[in-house]
């Protein structure tokens, strides 16, 4: 059975930080990894999605690597910004043919000015 | 709207009331989700719906909940008789297919079981 840790649970940082957001998966045999953000209240905002084939993926102050033989994917988050401040998760899809993604419990980041 | 819309944005019921919760996938996406994210349970799939395919019930926790698919567009998840439990965000996603491509979530459906 598929299981996505994530670490830290929390994390507080102050702005301009660069910092790094961990996402763990027991399976390494995925078809894709998503990175979502979530503001308090909210639903889910897709950041980046790396297929399996692939390594990272970068938007803007985000990138996202993959190493699927070692189960991890790492979110790099580049001079952190105040409006950064929400919870960041991580899913997996397990193949083509399965519909659902897994979510790992999420990392929740503040950045104070 | 560019985006999946879903409504009530909150509900709060009684226990053993039946509830719908409705969810409006982004224009020319044929693959829509429902997914329940409780406090403690993280996000949990529940549904899917492809075109015209038999849907993958999977994830329905009971058979008290179930999900209709309409002109292959609106979608309703009907909770029947609903427990404390069943207290949580339910989120809808669509896809342009099934398969690679991302998932967009709706901003979510607050539900409170009194």
């Amino acid at each position: 059975k598929q299981e996505v840790t994530q670490i830290p649970a929390a994390l507080s940082v102050p702005e301009g930080e660069n910092l790094v957001l961990n996402c763990s998966f027991t399976d390494s045999a995925i078809y894709n990894l998503q990175w979502f953000r979530q503001d308090p209240g909210k639903g889910l905002t897709s950041l980046l999605l790396i297929q399996s084939s692939q390594r990272e993926q970068t938007s803007g102050r985000l990138n996202a690597s993959l190493d699927k033989s070692s189960g991890r994917s790492t979110l790099y988050i580049a001079a952190s910004q105040p409006g950064d401040s929400a919870t960041y998760l991580c899913a997996v899809r397990k193949g083509r043919g399965y519909n659902k993604l897994i979510f790992g419990a999420g990392t929740r980041l503040a950045v104070h000015p | 709207g560019a985006g999946v819309s879903q409504s009530p944005s909150n509900k709060v019921t009684e226990k053993g009331k039946d509830v719908e919760l409705r969810c409006d996938p982004i224009s020319g996406h044929t693959a829509l989700y429902w997914y329940r994210q409780s406090l403690g349970q993280g996000l949990e799939f529940l549904i899917y719906f492809q075109g015209n395919s038999a849907p993958d019930k999977s994830g329905l926790p009971s058979d008290r909940f179930s999900a209709e698919r309409t002109g292959g567009s609106v979608s309703t998840l009907t909770i029947q008789r609903t427990q404390q439990e069943d207290s949580a965000v339910y989120l809808c996603a669509s896809s342009i297919r099934q398969g690679d491509n991302e998932q967009f979530f709706g901003p979510g459906t607050r539900l409170t079981v009194l």
